[in-house]
């Protein structure tokens, strides 16, 4: 089936670093969505992105659609001891009839 | 305030024991599904149900089975016949029927055996 590889798998920054994350496959999504994930909470959506080559902002965190249709990342900037938790990108193809696919998740720490 | 409930937040499993995990959304959202989630592991797809009175398999339905009776409910039951229950368990809504779009998830149930 339909994989996406996410990296890191984990990270350690310093507060007020900035944080660049990824999500690749070897399919075309249509649709990429990036969730933030708290210790023993559901996943809360971040940014949703609809169309290659697209740049959305949601306050620090910036993600951007890949033009290949096949990639996607997420910046931090300026990360704060909130920041941490488990980020994971998503993917839908362009039917929309088949399920969404996940990463594995990037599970960051913010050392203060 | 619209949103997706999951209860109870923790529970445990005696062995051979059916336990049922509930899920209600006031989002008036068609589809609701079903996740399992490991330490270390992405969101494994268990059921999803685009509609009142049906639903799917998803990856790992084995050892589950759910219902869809009402729009606003879609409960959970983790079987006997799954050997190995403990695990995060996230439901999530979306508003289409048909359609795959953006998830909203609840704030997920921790099952653990006995």
């Amino acid at each position: 089936g339909q994989q996406l590889n996410q990296s890191p798998q984990s990270m350690f920054i310093q507060e007020g670093e900035d944080v660049s994350m990824n999500c690749t496959s070897s399919s075309i999504f249509n649709t990429w969505l990036w969730y933030k994930q708290d210790p023993g909470e559901g996943p809360v959506l971040l940014i949703a992105l609809y169309k290659a080559g697209e740049l959305t902002s949601n306050g620090r965190l910036t993600a951007q659609f890949g033009i290949t249709r096949k990639d996607s990342f997420l910046n931090i900037s300026a990360s704060i001891p909130s920041d941490v938790g488990i980020y994971f990108c998503a993917g839908l193809t362009s039917s929309g009839n088949t399920p969404l696919v996940f990463g594995k998740g990037t599970r960051l720490s913010v050392i203060a | 305030d619209g949103g997706i409930t999951q209860s109870p937040k923790y529970l445990f499993r005696k062995e051979g024991q059916n336990v049922t995990l509930s899920c209600e959304q006031n989002l008036n959202h068609d589809a609701m599904y079903w996740y399992r989630q490991d330490p270390g592991q992405g969101l494994r797809l268990i059921y999803y149900s685009q509609i009142v009175n049906d639903f799917q398999k998803g990856d790992i339905a084995e050892g589950y089975s759910v219902s869809r009776e009402k729009k606003e409910s879609f409960p959970l039951t983790v079987t006997s016949a799954q050997k190995n229950p403990t695990a995060f368990y996230l439901c999530a809504s979306s508003a289409q029927t048909g359609l795959w779009e953006k998830l909203f998830f609840g704030s997920g149930t921790q099952l653990s055996v006995l």
